[in-house]
C-alpha cells in the first residue's frame, strides 16, 4: 500500500533563510509524488511534480524537490523563505488508479 | 478564468438536516473528487468520479452521497449529517490524462451541531 509521512507538522524560519519540509514515502511500485501547497482560507494548489523523469524537479516560487529512492523522500526545498511562503504544505503520492494519498501536512511559518 | 467553485463557503446545521454542497468546474475536466480536511490528518477522499454518470467510493464515503449528471457539476449529499462529519470541505476536478494535477475549489466549511 502506498503512504507518505510528513516529517515535521510544524516548521518555523526567518524570512531569507532556507526551507527544508520532509516528506518520506512507501509504494509498492514506482511512485509519483507530489506537493501541494494550501495558502490560508485558500484551496490546494500544486506545487511541483515528479512523474519518473529527472529525480530533482522545480516547482513555482522558487522550491524544488529531490526524488531520493535510496531513502524513499522526496523533501521540498526553497534556498531563501518570503513571507509569502508562509501556508501548508502538502506531499502527495499516487495510490493505484486516480487516486490521490495526502501526508497530514506541514505548516510553514516565516518570521520577519 | 478558469476555476472550481463550491456553495456554501460556510454552513451551519444541525444533526439530522438533510444539506448539498455544490461544486462545479468550468474547463471540461473528467474528473472530479470531494476530500475533507481534517487537523492533522490530511486530505482524505470521500468520493469520485471519472465522468458524467460514473462514480465511486473514496476512502471516507459513509453518510455522503453524491450524483454526477452534468460533467461541470458534482454536488456532495449528507442526506443526515451528523456532528462527526463537522469538517473542511474540498471539490476538485483533472481532466483524466493528467489526474494528479488536481484544481481545487475554495472549500466549505462545515459546522453539525
Amino acid at each position: 500500500a502506498q503512504s507518505v509521512t510528513q516529517l515535521d507538522s510544524h516548521v518555523s524560519v526567518s524570512e531569507g533563510t532556507p526551507v527544508l519540509l520532509r516528506c518520506n514515502y512507501s509504494s509498492s511500485y514506482s511512485p509519483s509524488l507530489f506537493w501541494y501547497v494550501q495558502h490560508p482560507n485558500k484551496g490546494l494548489q500544486l506545487l511541483l511534480k515528479y512523474t519518473s523523469a529527472a529525480t530533482l524537479v522545480k516547482g513555482i516560487n522558487g522550491f524544488e524537490a529531490e526524488f531520493k529512492k535510496s531513502e524513499t523522500s522526496f523533501h521540498l526545498t526553497k534556498p531563501s523563505a518570503h513571507m509569502s511562503d508562509a501556508a501548508e504544505y502538502f506531499c502527495v503520492v499516487t495510490g493505484g488508479y486516480n487516486k490521490l494519498i495526502f501526508g497530514a501536512g506541514t505548516r510553514l511559518a516565516v518570521h520577519p | 478564468e478558469a476555476q472550481v467553485t463550491q456553495n456554501p463557503r460556510y454552513l451551519i446545521t444541525v444533526t439530522g438536516k438533510k444539506l448539498t454542497v455544490t461544486c462545479s468546474q468550468n474547463m471540461n475536466h473528467e474528473y472530479m473528487s470531494w476530500y475533507r480536511q481534517d487537523p492533522g490528518l490530511g486530505l482524505r477522499q470521500i468520493y469520485y468520479s471519472m465522468n458524467v454518470e460514473v462514480t465511486d467510493k473514496g476512502d471516507v464515503p459513509e453518510g455522503y452521497k453524491v450524483s454526477r449528471k452534468e460533467k461541470r457539476n458534482f454536488p456532495l449529499i449528507l442526506e443526515s449529517p451528523s456532528p462527526n462529519q463537522t469538517s473542511l470541505y474540498f471539490c476538485a476536478s483533472s481532466s483524466e490524462r493528467k489526474f494528479y494535477e488536481q484544481y481545487f475549489g475554495p472549500g466549505t466549511r462545515l459546522t453539525v451541531t
